[in-house]
């Protein structure tokens, strides 16, 4: 089946520094979404890309849809504390589901 | 409006016992999924319904799995009978439409531990 490969798993970081991560698939996707995930807490949508190439920021968030469609990136400027969680990236299959990533465990020291 | 609820939000029990999850989705949205991470895995997905019907359940482990949508509105899933490998945080989501992924809305999830 289809599967995503995520990385870093996770990443110790100091406040005010960048952050980056990534997805690979070897299969293609026509959606890519990025979540956020709080202790206690379902996924959170950050970010939905849906063209080969797509560049797309929210605030300090800024993801790309590669432009083969297999990949994706999430970058997180001047990280804070409240950055911390997990960051999930996302491809949607042809009938709605979600296939998603191991995730990226963020923890960012003060 | 309200969000996608789950209940319970915990639940622990033993090996061959019986649970049912419930999720209620957002209010007027057809599609509700089910999705389950297993702890260190990624979120995993069981199946989705329309409605009241079941429009894709190829994510569902086994027979000892068991999802109902009676009337469109609430969904449940029974794990009978429960097995170790089992635990994890069971998601639920609903949304409008499928074919935007931005209408996806995530319950808190409902952690299960199987003991």
């Amino acid at each position: 089946g289809q599967q995503l490969n995520q990385s870093p798993q996770s990443m110790f970081i100091q406040e005010g520094e960048d952050v980056s991560m990534n997805c690979t698939s070897s299969s293609i996707f026509n959606t890519w979404l990025w979540y956020k995930q709080d202790p206690g807490e379902g996924p959170v949508l950050l970010i939905a890309l849906y063209k080969a190439g797509e560049l797309t920021s929210n605030g300090r968030l800024t993801a790309q849809f590669g432009i083969t469609r297999k990949d994706s990136f999430l970058n997180i400027s001047a990280s804070i504390p409240s950055d911390v969680g997990i960051y999930f990236c996302a491809g949607r299959g042809s009938q709605g589901n979600l296939i998603f990533g191991k995730g990226t465990k963020l923890s960012v020291k003060p | 409006e309200a969000g996608v609820t789950q209940f319970p939000s915990h639940s622990v029990i033993e090996k061959g016992q019986t649970v049912t999850l419930r999720c209620d989705p957002i209010s007027g949205h057809d599609n509700l999924y089910w999705y389950r991470r297993v702890m260190g895995k990624e979120i995993k997905f069981l199946l989705h319904f329309v409605k009241e019907s079941k429009q894709d359940e190829s994510g569902m482990p086994n027979n000892r799995f068991l999802a109902e949508r009676t009337g469109g509105t609430y969904s449940t899933l029974k794990v009978q009978p429960a097995e170790l490998e089992d635990s994890g945080v069971y998601f639920c989501a609903s949304s409008q439409g499928r074919l935007r992924a931005n209408g996806y809305t995530f319950g808190s999830g409902t952690r299960l531990t199987v003991v």
